[in-house]
């Protein structure tokens, strides 16, 4: 079935520092969403992407959706401590309605 | 600002008892799903449901699985016989089901404990 390849898998950063994670795909996806999950809580919805080439802002949150429609990626700038948590990407094709998920990049700032 | 519901929040059952789970999705969303998250693992899609009917199922949603929208709001996870691996956290989402414009929106979560 269709995987979805996320880097780096963790990551520590200082307190103010930017962060910059990727999603690749072997399979071609159409839309392309980010979400950051806190512990013992459901994913959040950060940014949604639907056309390749597609840059969009959220805050301090920024995510592309590549031009190969193989991949994506989300840049965090000027970190702050409430950012720690994992870091999913799901896609969704044009053949269903599922999407599929990463398995999520964990990161964790530091003060 | 809509949310999707889940309940119970937390539910401890014996290994071999039913338990269901459920749902109230956001109310103008066609499409629902189940999503399971075992501790510290990924996000597994188990099914999604449209039309009052299972549009797609993965491979663990097997014959101790079955979902249901009894009624306008709510949709429920069925699972029959409880396994000690069916211990995780269950998942429900909703979206508008566009393709290309659709975005989805996930509840706070069912952590089911199987003994």
């Amino acid at each position: 079935g269709q995987q979805l390849n996320q880097s780096p898998q963790s990551m520590f950063i200082q307190e103010g520092e930017d962060v910059s994670m990727n999603c690749t795909s072997s399979s071609i996806f159409n839309t392309w969403l980010w979400y950051k999950q806190d512990p013992g809580e459901g994913p959040v919805l950060l940014i949604a992407l639907y056309k390749a080439g597609e840059l969009t802002s959220n805050g301090r949150l920024t995510a592309q959706f590549g031009i190969t429609r193989k991949d994506s990626f989300l840049n965090i700038s000027a970190s702050i401590p409430s950012d720690v948590g994992i870091y999913f990407c799901a896609g969704q094709d044009n053949y269903g309605q599922n999407f599929v998920f990463g398995p999520g990049t964990r990161l964790s700032v530091l003060p | 600002e809509p949310e999707v519901t889940q309940t119970p929040s937390h539910q401890v059952t014996q290994m071999g008892q039913e338990v269901i789970l459920r749902c109230v999705p956001i109310s103008n969303h066609l499409y629902f799903y189940w999503y399971r998250q075992i501790l510290g693992q990924k996000v597994e899609f188990l099914v999604s449901f449209y039309n009052n009917e299972i549009s797609e199922k993965s491979e663990i949603f097997d014959d101790q699985f079955s979902v249901e929208r009894p009624d306008g709001s709510n949709f429920t996870l069925k699972i029959r016989s409880t396994k000690l691996e069916d211990s995780a956290m269950y998942f429900c989402a909703s979206s508008t089901g566009t393709t290309n414009t659709g975005e989805l929106f996930f509840g706070e979560g069912s952590r089911l404990t199987v003994l």
